[in-house]
């Protein structure tokens, strides 16, 4: 099966640029989405088809996808965007297609 | 507004079995794809099995094939999950979440509050 791979953890001071890697074999040819997760609540779609931003997202939530990898891009970090985040694809590679997740990746703003 | 309202949870012994409803509300029912997201405590989001508009298509995460149903009701706007034999490993916190007409393609852009299954002796 499909396999998205993200760092547990990136970590960075306010105000600078946060960068959220998911790697998977050729992501590039697959529509990304990403989620945000705080704790206690249910994810949030921040960013869709690979850099796509759904109403109510701030422009500082931006998406790119190449080759073997995807990447969230937060600018100009609040302490607000500190939360988990998940990359997802839909693999129809295999018999039984299904949607995958990436392991996500905790942001702690310092 | 887009409301999805999932019950049913609940604490139920290994070999158990318990079904989740979810309420949807604000859309369309009939026109989208619907999905079943968990989550374990402490752990990361795993997609379970989602269903298309009219139930005829169906697909599930090899984890619980063959012991968990996906199902819906267009008339009551609801979606199921019927789960038996459940294991320890199946406690999470089960979300239901709208995906878009067709399959594989649009994102999870209206999600559940979620409903915790404990699955314990």
């Amino acid at each position: 099966s499909y396999v998205l791979t993200q760092p547990p953890s990136v970590s960075v001071a306010p105000g600078k640029t946060a960068r959220i890697t998911c790697g998977g074999n050729n992501i590039g040819s697959k529509s990304v989405h990403w989620y945000q997760q705080k704790p206690g609540q249910a994810p949030v779609l921040v960013i869709y088809y690979d850099s796509d931003r759904p109403s109510g997202i701030p422009e500082r939530f931006s998406g790119s996808n190449s080759g073997n990898t995807a990447t969230l891009t937060i600018s100009r970090v609040e302490a607000g965007d500190e939360a988990d985040y998940y990359c997802q694809v839909w693999d129809s590679s295999s018999d039984h297609p299904d949607w995958v997740f990436g392991g996500g990746t905790k942001l702690t703003v310092l | 507004e887009v409301q999805l309202v999932e019950s049913g949870g609940g604490l139920v012994q290994p070999g158990g079995s318990l079904r989740l409803s979810c309420a949807a509300s604000g859309f369309t029912f009939s026109s989208y794809w619907m999905s079943w997201v968990r989550q374990a405590p402490g752990k990361g989001l795993e997609w379970v099995a989602n269903i298309k508009q009219d139930g005829s298509e169906k697909y599930y995460v090899d984890s619980v094939k063959g012991r968990f149903t996906i199902s819906r009701d267009n008339a009551k706007n609801s979606l199921y999950l019927q789960m038996n034999s459940l294991r320890a490993e199946d406690t999470a916190v089960y979300y239901c979440a709208r995906e878009g007409p067709f399959a594989g393609s649009d994102p999870f852009d209206y999600w559940g509050q979620g409903t915790l299954v404990t699955v314990s002796s």
